[in-house]
Parts: C-alpha cells; structure tokens; sequence
C-alpha cells in the first residue's frame, strides 16, 4: 500500500507569492489534516478535511486555506507569503480520523 | 484547549543507557500517538495507546499511558544510535483528524 504523497518535496518562493502544495493521502483514508512544522513553535495544526469538507480548523490567518477533492487528494495554499510561512509542512491521512493518522515526508517551503 | 507536554526537550546520552520521555496534559485524552521524526522527514508513528494503564512493547521501546488518561511515557532499554531522533506525543478529540502534538524531545545517542 502506498503512503502517504507530498508535493513538492522543496519549494522556494518570494515574499508577496503564492504557493500551493499536495497531499496524496493512502488509499481509503477520508481525512486528510495538514500541519505546519518550525523549530519554534513544533508542529501546529492547519486544518483536516473529511469527505470534501473542512471539519477542523486551527489558529491560523486566512491566508492559509485548503481544499479536499472527490477522491480524497488534498491541497493546501497560502497567500501572500510572508517570510515566516518558512517551515515543513506536512500532510497526515486517516481512515476517518482519531488516533493512527499517517504523515508524508513534508514539502519544504522557503519564503525569501 | 488539550495542551502536551513533554520532558526533557534535549536528552544525549551514550549508547547502552536507559531513557525515559515524558508526556503530560491536564486534559484527558481518549488516545495518544508516539511518533518519531528524522531530519526533513514526516513523523512515524510508533504507537497508539487507548486504555488507561495501557502498556505497549516495541522491541526496546516501552509505552504506557497513564491511568487517568492524561501522560505517557516512552522508556528505551539500552539505546543504539539508530535511536536518535525526535520524539513526538500527539493526541486529540476522538474521530476527528486533529493532533495536538507535544514540543517534542530531541534524542542523540552517542556511539
């Protein structure tokens, strides 16, 4: 079984740009949840979509917005980057979420 | 708001020694997640503990989850350099996709 995909790997972009990344969740997972990973802050929880819909939210600006196709596939996108946007973001995909969820490797994004 | 915490953030130690992670909350958690993350990499998980007094063996690696449902703990017998990493608790509200997750606790094991 596959796991979980991420797009791209690595990413840089200018301040003011915006950037839309991936996520290919396992084969049958329904939710997907992103997070945003610093060495300050850890890993912080963007938002989970299930069945096309979002159901969780965290405390992040507009800016960071996502989205959940028919066959579960994931995108997030942030706007007007700022330089603090830079940081790993990952990608996790659950069945139908609480408990095992499973992350990619991560986009790398750089905001210069 | 569901809160983890975990002790030490730093912890080097030599190859063959014992280790113990902690990770506490004032919030119940109907599960806690153990994860492990390399340099550039997503989290692995480890393990899952649901019951209250749960105890899980992984090779070396001890897991318990505490009676009240509110801490975890990791134990390492006998740590190899391939130990090292970074060590993460995650939980949250049942049937949901949300992970809280603690600060985490960098492991280096020294040959």
């Amino acid at each position: 079984k596959a796991g979980v995909t991420q797009t791209p790997r690595y990413l840089i972009k200018t301040r003011g740009q915006q950037v839309t990344l991936s996520c290919s969740p396992i084969s049958g997972h329904r939710s997907v949840s992103w997070y945003q990973q610093t060495p300050g802050q850890g890993l912080q929880f963007l938002f989970e979509y299930f069945s096309e819909t979002q159901r969780n939210k965290g405390n992040f600006p507009g800016r960071f917005s996502g989205r959940q196709f028919s066959n579960s596939r994931s995108e997030m996108n942030v706007s007007t980057l700022e330089l603090g946007d830079s940081a790993l973001y990952l990608c996790a995909s659950s069945l139908v979420g609480g408990g095992r969820a499973f992350f990619g490797q991560g986009t790398r994004l750089t905001v210069v | 708001t569901q809160l983890l915490e975990q002790s030490p953030q730093f912890l080097s130690i030599q190859e063959g020694e014992n280790l113990t992670v902690y990770c506490n909350s004032s919030s119940v958690f109907s599960s806690l997640q153990w994860y492990r993350q390399e340099p550039g990499e997503g989290p692995v998980l480890l393990v899952t503990v649901v019951t209250g007094g749960e105890v899980k063996k992984l090779k070396r690696l001890t897991f318990q989850f505490g009676d009240a449902r509110k801490d975890s703990s990791l134990h390492i017998t006998a740590a190899q350099t391939g130990d090292t990493g970074l060590y993460l608790c995650a939980g949250g509200p049942s049937n949901t996709g949300k992970l809280i997750f603690g600060q985490g606790t960098t492991l280096q094991v020294k040959p």
